[in-house]
């Protein structure tokens, strides 16, 4: 299994520029999320999807869109990028989305500058 | 909303020392989950912790649920070059279903 993957590693973008960050995975998880983590805030939640089909937003969605049409795939839309948006973001996935969670899978991460 | 909070964020620490990493909330919490971060690397995850007052440990690695399951500990023993890097707590209220909140972690450094 390739586990989760994410695409691209690094991407530089001009302001007002759109471009869609791609996560897929191959363990058949119920559960995917975006996160964006900057220095010295952790991990914040973007958008999480507990199947296809079904999203909601997390603690800072604005300015970006999900979608989930099928298990595997969840890309992360930046719809017009700004300088705020520079981070690194990491889609991470679960094999369930009941309670108590199970661990999170994260992947490599996509390392993005908003010029 | 609810607040992870995690101190410290900075903990340098010599080699073979021991060294505490907390993580609290204001809320109740589902359970807490730990991950550990290499330099330029992803999360990884490290343990769940479900039950009041439940202690798992990892070879050095000993993490505690408070009895309030409002805060929860990281322990680590003979700290080793390997210990390098950022350690998160992640967690879940009882009435935030689908979302995680992670804590700001604490940077370990360590040095030789």
């Amino acid at each position: 299994n390739a586990g989760v993957t994410q695409t691209p590693k690094f991407q530089v973008l001009k302001t007002g520029q759109s471009m869609t960050l791609q996560c897929a995975q191959d363990m058949n998880h119920e559960y995917m999320s975006w996160y964006r983590q900057d220095p010295g805030m952790g991990l914040r939640l973007i958008h999480y999807s507990v199947g296809a089909g079904i999203t909601d937003q997390g603690e800072v969605p604005n300015g970006y869109n999900v979608s989930r049409s099928t298990t595997e795939d969840f890309p992360l839309r930046l719809l017009s990028a700004a300088p705020s948006q520079t981070s690194v973001y990491f889609c991470a996935s679960s094999p369930t989305s009941g309670m108590p969670y199970n661990e999170q899978f994260f992947g490599p991460g996509t390392r993005l500058t908003v010029l | 909303g609810q607040q992870v909070m995690q101190i410290p964020q900075y903990q340098h620490v010599q080699e073979g020392e021991d060294f505490t990493t907390y993580c609290n909330s204001s809320t109740t919490l589902s359970n807490i989950q730990w991950y550990k971060q290499r330099p330029g690397g992803h999360p990884v995850f490290l343990i769940q912790l479900v039950k009041s007052g439940e202690v798992k440990k990892q070879k050095r690695l000993t993490f505690q649920f408070g009895e309030a399951k409002k805060n929860s500990s990281l322990h680590i023993t003979a700290t080793q070059t390997t210990d390098v890097g950022t350690y998160f707590c992640a967690a879940k209220t009882t009435d935030s279903w689908g979302k995680l909140q992670f804590g700001a972690g604490t940077q370990v450094v360590v040095t030789p």
